[in-house]
């Protein structure tokens, strides 16, 4: 199996400052990664496809790239609303999702 | 509007069979295209994706789990279902179904399935 290692596990910002989530692919995924946000008693929400691909109606803010097998989201001007959980997601073989990440 | 929403008892007695159907609007369940897919959320943890169905009724499942999972497509009713085999505790969880055409694009709201 294909295992994908995020972190942090927890990421403390504050509105206007810029984060960057990464996720560590156990082997090559080309660039089949995908990153959702999930907010409490959500379902989780595609922001970026094909490693940095941005989902339509996404904000510019949020960004994806690659180098090899890890994978970084980035989320420039952190909004109040930005503030949720993040998780990767390989779809090269099967499926597999990160720990995720909480942004506090 | 693209729109997928879970149905199902949400609680299954330990060792019986959970299932659940997705019903879905505003897309077709027979577009090649996409494969439609079920992920579950332990409560306070991480997603887990379980398996998907094409139009074709091939699947795809978590290796984990596919002695335990069924998928089927009904393309009259325009909705896929999953049957999960001998559940215990540790299937209690959100069961989200999803459209995939690679990533997860769609989710439904979820359904909350309680193993007790």
């Amino acid at each position: 199996d294909i295992q994908m290692t995020q972190f942090p596990s927890t990421l403390s910002a504050s509105v206007g400052e810029t984060v960057i989530i990464t996720c560590r692919a156990s082997e090559s995924v080309s660039h089949w990664v995908a990153w959702y946000q999930q907010k409490p008693g959500k379902a989780p929400m595609l922001l970026i496809y094909k490693a940095s691909s941005l989902e339509y109606g996404v904000p510019s803010r949020f960004s994806g790239s690659e180098s090899g097998t890890e994978f970084t989201l980035t989320i420039s001007r952190l909004q109040p609303d930005d503030f949720a959980t993040y998780y990767c997601q390989q779809y090269h073989t099967y499926s597999t999702f990160g720990q995720g990440t909480r942004l506090e | 509007q693209v729109w997928l929403q879970e149905s199902g008892p949400g609680l299954v007695r330990p060792s019986r069979t959970l299932s659940l159907t997705c019903s879905v609007s505003g897309t077709s369940v027979t577009d090649q295209n996409y494969f439609w897919s079920w992920i579950r959320q332990p409560p306070g943890k991480g997603l887990e994706w379980l398996g998907s169905i094409s139009h074709t009724k091939g699947t795809n499942f978590q290796p984990s789990l596919s002695s335990r999972l069924t998928m089927s497509l009904d393309t009259s009713a325009n909705h896929f279902s999953l049957r999960l085999t001998s559940v215990t505790a540790a299937d209690t969880a959100v069961y989200y179904c999803a459209r995939e055409p690679g990533s997860l694009d769609y989710w439904g709201q979820g359904i909350l399935v309680t193993v007790s």
